[in-house]
């Protein structure tokens, strides 16, 4: 069965620090992984996706993510954080008879100035 | 241009009252979704049309009736509503055919629904 699992409910970091935000997948077939960022009261914006190639995905708004599949990880990951940044971003799977996504819980990101 | 719109944006009803949430696309998209959020944020799948054709449909009650007149259109009809219906329900679109597992959905601003 096809999963996400964002493990953080929230991460805090400071403004102009390295940011990360942590994703775990778990499919059967080939993994064609997303991330979305939500801001308040808005629908998701796409960021970026993985879905074969270079292990490094590189995205919007300064957004990267690195696939690793021993570790079945999907991490997003920026150098410096803005205030700005601060949303709720969501880690996605779909399977590959492309049908579905696959939500995770959201990792609500903090950044103080 | 909005890509993918919904409306209304906010829709406060009654219990047992009837609704309906409208989505339009101009994409040219041939996949659409509902989801639904719920107050913990999380988003679950509800509905998805190909072309007009339903493919897919989760545990839902059949209260909720989604409809498709047309690929650029998705709408959902909820009957007899109910407290649990309140959310956060988000239309969604992506280009599956000729283009596989790797099409990312694009989301509407989301039809926020309160049942009073």
């Amino acid at each position: 069965a096809q999963s996400v699992a964002q493990p953080e409910d929230q991460v805090n970091v400071a403004e102009g620090n390295p940011l990360t935000v942590k994703c775990t997948y778990s499919v059967s077939g080939n993994p064609y992984l997303f991330w979305y960022v939500q801001y308040p009261n808005r629908g998701l914006q796409f960021l970026l996706k993985y879905i074969t190639g270079d292990n490094l995905v590189k995205g919007s708004y300064g957004f990267e993510a690195e696939f690793n599949k021993s570790q079945t990880s999907f991490h997003l990951k920026k150098p410096s954080a803005l205030v700005s940044d601060s949303a709720l971003y969501f880690c996605a799977v779909r399977e590959e008879n492309f049908n579905k996504f696959y939500f995770g819980s959201g990792t609500k990101l903090n950044v103080k100035p | 241009d909005t890509a993918v719109s919904q409306t209304p944006k906010y829709l406060v009803t009654q219990m047992g009252n009837d609704k309906s949430i409208k989505c339009e696309q101009n994409l040219g998209h041939d996949t659409m979704y509902w989801y639904k959020q719920d107050s913990k944020k999380f988003l679950k799948i509800m509905f998805s049309y190909n072309n007009k054709e339903l493919i897919i449909n989760e545990t839902v009650p059949n209260r909720f009736s989604p409809k498709s007149p047309d690929k650029a259109h998705l709408n959902l009809h909820i009957n007899s509503l109910e407290l649990g219906d309140s959310a956060v329900y988000f239309c969604a679109s992506s280009q599956d055919g000729g283009g596989g597992p790797q099409r990312e959905l694009f989301f509407g601003e989301g039809s926020r629904l309160t049942v009073l």
